[in-house]
């Protein structure tokens, strides 16, 4: 049952524009995380929050940023697109120290 | 370098056999969890460890944060078990940041 939710599901969009997803999850967990899967299938961590503290900020370009409204959700917002954004993009929660469950991932081209 | 090394990055296995993916690390980790990529694309967990052993029907996961490794054992290998399995260990120094193996992708052949 899914308990993470990311929207959109995907988003093509031309370079240089603003593009903005959203994340929620409904597990009570106060940590959150995004992931860039690139081309080649890898995850990397972009940002983790616990109680809408940012913790990790793994050197992404500054055209990222997450935003928080409460511990429940984390939005991405990508101002000024470029080529090398184009990505899956995946949400997760997590109580610390536990397993972390992920969202089904927004597709981003940028054309 | 990489400081989690999954292994293989692909393999093949026919119906009914098993064999081990391995997760090593070049730095201490506090735990490991082992997932399966589904048809959807969607991470689905199979094991989250901090140390010991864990089994679940035809898969058993082993993590020793000591020897910087973790392995992912399946039997009786079925159709439906192929997909790309990944393992992600969390640093020991910060538990909020959590690194990614390559995935290994698994095939099962009839």
């Amino acid at each position: 049952e899914t308990a993470v939710f990311q929207t959109p599901n995907y988003h093509v969009t031309q370079v240089g524009n603003e593009v903005s997803f959203n994340c929620k999850q409904t597990l009570g967990h106060d940590t959150m995380y995004w992931y860039k899967q690139d081309s080649k299938k890898l995850l990397k961590i972009m940002f983790s929050y616990n109680n809408k503290q940012l913790i990790v900020n793994e050197t992404v370009p500054r055209r990222f940023s997450p935003q928080s409204s409460d511990k429940a959700h984390l939005n991405l917002r990508i101002k000024s697109v470029e080529p090398e954004d184009s990505a899956v993009y995946l949400c997760a929660s997590s109580p610390l120290g536990y397993e972390q469950y992920f969202g089904p991932g927004t597709r981003l081209t940028v054309l | 370098g990489d400081q989690v090394e999954q292994s293989p990055s692909a393999l093949s296995l026919h119906e009914g056999t098993g064999s081990a993916l391995r997760c090593n690390f070049t730095t201490t980790m506090r735990a490991v969890q082992w997932f399966r990529k589904n048809s959807r694309g969607s991470l689905i967990n199979l094991f989250y460890l901090a140390s010991g052993t864990k089994e679940n029907g035809r898969l058993k996961s082993a993590f020793d944060s000591k020897e910087r490794y973790s392995t992912l054992h399946i039997r009786d290998a079925q159709l439906e078990d192929s997909g790309t399995y990944f393992c992600a260990a969390e640093l020991d120094t910060n538990a909020y940041k959590v690194i990614f193996g390559k995935g290994t992708h698994l095939h099962v052949l009839p």
